[in-house]
């Protein structure tokens, strides 16, 4: 597609249950992100791809929260055992390769999945 | 560790009137900042960024950015502002390697007819 498409885009899942989120990139674009929006904040850095290689996942809270990439295109961030803390909209972003100096940080962004913890 | 700052909460302006919303970073080094949009139920839009050169950026929907190293300062302007640009705009700081950004908390923009 022409944009950085994400599912579901509203979850509402009962404490304790598992939950994945998907995120499908723009096509070409080899740099993968999560962020972490929760109500009235900023973004916050999850984890980054390079194509199928995680190569920082410093963001992510707890080992409850795991991403994979394993095609190099699609990706999925997966919460285990999920908690009323994990509420937020989790954001996907992708970019052109970073040896495009002029491209350099020009992140662009799915419209998230809203997850709700009761 | 680099970081961004946006004062300002929540901001109101008139339709027609100017726009200044406040950024000040926290970085070591030239910093690379961007200014995003974020519109209800939508995804960050990139208005305008800073990477080197003219410190004075011109952006899309008529917005500017000026970059003042001596105030540590990105605060971004529009002259008149639009009921269509409510919205909430986040300041941010590219840190470390490729393309991982450091958002600041966002200024919320209500315009009024």
């Amino acid at each position: 597609g022409a944009g950085v498409s994400q599912s579901p885009r509203y979850k509402v899942a009962k404490r304790g249950q598992d939950v994945a989120l998907r995120c499908d990139p723009i096509s070409g674009h080899v740099s993968l992100f999560w962020y972490q929006q929760a109500l009235g904040q900023g973004p916050e850095f999850l984890t980054y791809f390079q194509n199928e290689a995680q190569l920082d996942k410093s963001g992510l809270p707890s080992d409850r929260f795991f991403a994979e990439r394993p095609e190099g295109s699609v990706s999925t961030l997966k919460i285990q055992r999920t908690q009323q803390e994990d509420s937020a909209v989790y954001l996907c972003a992708s970019s052109l390769p970073p040896d495009r100096a002029s491209d350099t940080g020009e992140l662009f962004f799915g419209e998230g999945s809203r997850l709700t913890v009761l | 560790a680099q970081s961004v700052t946006q004062p300002d909460i929540h901001i109101t302006v008139s339709e027609g009137a100017s726009l200044e919303l406040r950024c000040n970073y926290s970085y070591g080094a030239t910093p690379y900042l961007f200014w995003y949009v974020q519109s209800p139920g939508q995804g960050l839009q990139l208005l305008l960024k800073y990477f080197s050169g003219d410190t004075l950026v011109q952006g899309i929907k008529g917005f500017e950015a000026e970059f003042k190293r001596s105030q540590s300062s990105f605060n971004l302007r529009k002259p008149s502002v639009h009921w269509s640009d409510a919205a909430e705009y986040f300041c941010a700081v590219l840190t470390g390697t490729a393309s991982k950004l450091t958002f600041g908390t966002g200024t919320r923009l209500q315009v009024t007819l």
